[in-house]
């Protein structure tokens, strides 16, 4: 009964290519993110999405762009990737926006561009 | 802007021996720190937060404001305490900034 969930699990990919990552919570949360895990295993925030307001880290390039369908779901959409693209991203959820609320976490997408 | 530092990448203990896993951090509001921990092919999972100051699988954490510290101990380490902890801060739209996380590896 997965909490948060993400597919594909691995992604391999040229560099130039257009891709996405999709994510699904099924704990009725109202706020999801994604974060970037690099080959280091530092993990960095990306985005915040709260119904329909987005929160963007200003070191996040344009290239990437969130796109939430429901609340339920939270998918990552990539232009033109790039070799630096290359890392683990997680998925995200809590129960709002208060910085109390613990998240929980998807199991990761690997995304690794050639 | 807010930062956590996590000074050690790798610690290694004897089961039975004391641990404490250190994480300071800069941060101009009110801090909201956690400690998420992952086991070796499982997601990221809150391990403890410091406004509930719980004791959780014998892990306690306390905030020191003056040092800016919110370091991870334990007592006595047991082998399925290895892992990965990070150390993280909450800040307006519960993002978190992490730090760069310290593998903790308990030799029995």
């Amino acid at each position: 009964d997965t909490a948060v969930s993400q597919t594909p699990k691995y992604l391999v990919t040229q560099m130039g290519n257009d891709k996405s990552i999709k994510c699904e919570q099924n704990l009725g949360h109202d706020t999801m993110y994604w974060y970037k895990q690099d080959s280091k295993k530092f993990l960095k925030i990306m985005f915040s999405y709260n119904n329909k307001e987005l929160i963007i880290n200003e070191t996040v390039p344009n290239r990437f762009s969130p796109k939430s369908p429901d609340k339920a779901h939270l998918n990552l959409h990539i232009n033109s990737l790039e070799l630096g693209d290359s890392a683990v991203y997680f998925c995200a959820s809590s129960q709002g926006l208060a910085v109390t609320y613990e998240q929980y976490f998807g199991p990761g997408t690997r995304l690794t561009v050639t | 802007a807010q930062r956590v530092t996590q000074p050690e990448k790798l610690l290694s203990v004897f089961k039975g021996a004391p641990v404490e896993l250190k994480c300071n951090y800069s941060y101009s509001g009110s801090p909201e720190l956690f400690w998420y921990v992952q086991y070796s092919r499982q997601r990221l999972q809150l391990l403890l937060r410091h406004i509930s100051r719980e004791s959780i699988k014998g892990f306690t954490a306390d905030l020191n404001k003056g040092e800016t510290s919110f370091h991870l101990k334990k007592p006595f380490a047991q082998e399925e305490d290895s892992a990965m902890y990070y150390c993280a801060l909450s800040h307006p739209g519960n993002m978190l900034t992490f730090g760069g996380g310290t593998r903790l590896m308990v030799k029995p």
